[in-house]
C-alpha cells in the first residue's frame, strides 16, 4: 500500500525566498507523480505532473523532480510571492493503478 | 479548459437525510471520475473510481450502499450519501480524467469540492 510522506507540514517565509517541498512514498512502482495546491475550503489545482520516465517538470517558478527509485520528489518555488501562500499536496499513482495517493500537504505561507 | 464543478458547493442537512452531489465536466468528456473524502487535517483519500456506464468500484472500507455512485453520462457523476450521520461530515471532492487523455499520462481535474454538515 502507498503511503506517502509530505515534509515538512508547515513553512512560512517571506516573500522572495526559494524554498523546497519535500515528498517522499514508500512504493517506487508508479507511473506518475503529480503536484497540487489546494486554497482554504477549496478544491485541487494541478500544477505539475511529472511521467514515471522523466527527472523533472518545470512550469514558470516551480520545478518539480523525481527520484523514483529512490521514493522522492521535490517542489521548488522560486521567488515565492503572497499568492503562493496555499497548501501543497504531493500525489503519486498508487502502484500498478491510476489512483492517485495523497500526502497530507504542506502548508506554506509567505509573508509580504 | 478542463473545468470540473460540483453542486452544491455546502450542504447542513439532519441526520437520517439523503444527499446528493453532482460532480461535472464542463468542456470534456470524462469517462472515469473519482470521489475523495477529506477530514481536517488528514490527506484526500479515494473513495470510489466512477466509470460511465458501468457499476463504480469501491476503496476498502467504503460502504458502497451508504454512498451511492452513478456515472450515467460523460460529463456527469453523482454520489448520494444515503441515511447521513455526523460522522459522515466532511469535505468531499470528485476529479475527472479527460477521455483524450492516454493511459496513465493523464492529469485529473479536480471539482471546487462540497462541504457536507450532518447535524
Amino acid at each position: 500500500k502507498q503511503e506517502v510522506t509530505q515534509i515538512p507540514a508547515a513553512l512560512s517565509v517571506p516573500e522572495g525566498e526559494n524554498l523546497v517541498l519535500n515528498c517522499s512514498f514508500t512504493d517506487s512502482a508508479i507511473y506518475n507523480l503529480q503536484w497540487f495546491r489546494q486554497d482554504p475550503g477549496k478544491g485541487l489545482t494541478s500544477l505539475l505532473l511529472i511521467q514515471s520516465s522523466q527527472r523533472e517538470q518545470t512550469s514558470g517558478r516551480l520545478n518539480a523532480s523525481l527520484d523514483k527509485s529512490s521514493g522522492r520528489s521535490t517542489l521548488y518555488i522560486a521567488a515565492s510571492q503572497p499568492g503562493d501562500s496555499a497548501t501543497y499536496l504531493c500525489a503519486p499513482s498508487q502502484g500498478g493503478s491510476e489512483k492517485l495517493v495523497f500526502g497530507k500537504g504542506t502548508k506554506l505561507t509567505v509573508n509580504p | 479548459g478542463a473545468v470540473v464543478s460540483q453542486h452544491p458547493s455546502r450542504v447542513i442537512c439532519k441526520s437520517g437525510t439523503s444527499v446528493k452531489i453532482e460532480c461535472r465536466s464542463l468542456d470534456f468528456q470524462a469517462t472515469t471520475m473519482f470521489w475523495y473524502r477529506q477530514f481536517p487535517k488528514q490527506s484526500l483519500m479515494l473513495m470510489a473510481t466512477s466509470n460511465e456506464g458501468s457499476k463504480a468500484t469501491y476503496e476498502q472500507g467504503v460502504e458502497k450502499d451508504k454512498f451511492l455512485i452513478n456515472h450515467a453520462s460523460l460529463t456527469l457523476s453523482t454520489l448520494t450519501v444515503t441515511s447521513a450521520h455526523p460522522e459522515d461530515s466532511s469535505f468531499y471532492i470528485c476529479s475527472a480524467r479527460d477521455r483524450r487523455d492516454g493511459w496513465y499520462q493523464e492529469t485529473q481535474y479536480f471539482g471546487p469540492g462540497t462541504r457536507l454538515l450532518v447535524l
